[in-house]
């Protein structure tokens, strides 16, 4: 299983784009890499999820480079109300544990 | 809207007194989990079920059991609960499984007295 190391906390001014690259070493041919944002006393809500390159949705970008081992989610133009925890999960094909690593505490400056 | 419900949002027990969480979904999805989170830490995969198949991660707890009635329905019963079981419990759904989005209920907050 996977495991996958962020930085624990990141702060940035509002405006900003902000990257929180995951560094997941050990992922194997059919992971998926998934990212999840949870605000406090709030249960975690996906953000976007990818296997390879770039995906993009209107909240969030997750750029994969060819080698898989690391993954960046970039979250655009922040605001005061993106900052939340963001966990980077690596989920195997048919895993019977799903892994939350120690998240990114992102905070947001005015 | 609600797709994922979990009541109560906050419960409170003494300690070794038997207690029930509950979660509901609207979804009818197949999977439904949950997840024990402890303050500044990161959800951690209590059990799920895929279907009607209970599945319980091998460093549970014995004193921590589920229940799923139907669909909709997840039960989370804690029988003996001592003070580090305090934590939020969160009841998340899936389609069919790991690799699909999770969706999650805002958590129950239990507090052992």
């Amino acid at each position: 299983l996977a495991k996958t190391t962020q930085p624990i906390s990141m702060d940035s001014y509002e405006g900003q784009e902000v990257n929180i690259t995951c560094s997941h070493n050990n992922i194997a041919t059919n992971d998926y890499i998934t990212w999840y944002q949870q605000f406090p006393s709030q249960g975690p809500r996906f953000i976007i999820q990818g296997y390879k390159t770039k995906v993009t949705n209107e909240v969030a970008s997750l750029f994969i480079p060819a080698d898989r081992k690391s993954s960046t989610l970039s979250l655009p133009r922040v605001s005061l109300s993106d900052t939340a925890v963001y966990y980077c999960l690596v989920v195997p094909t048919g895993a019977n544990n799903l892994f939350f690593g120690t998240g990114t505490r992102l905070t947001v400056i005015p | 809207d609600a797709m994922v419900i979990q009541n109560p949002r906050y419960q409170v027990t003494q300690f070794g007194k038997p207690v029930t969480l509950s979660c509901s979904q609207t979804l009818n999805h197949n999977v439904m989990y949950w997840y024990q989170q402890k303050s500044s830490q990161a959800p951690k995969l209590l059990f799920h079920y895929y279907d009607k198949d209970f599945n319980n991660e091998a460093d549970t707890p014995d004193n921590f059991q589920s229940r799923r009635p139907n669909t909709s329905f997840c039960f989370l019963d804690i029988r003996s609960p001592g003070l580090g079981d305090a934590a939020m419990y969160l009841c998340a759904t899936s389609h069919s499984g790991y690799q699909e989005t999770q969706y999650f209920g805002p958590g129950t907050r239990l507090l052992v007295l």
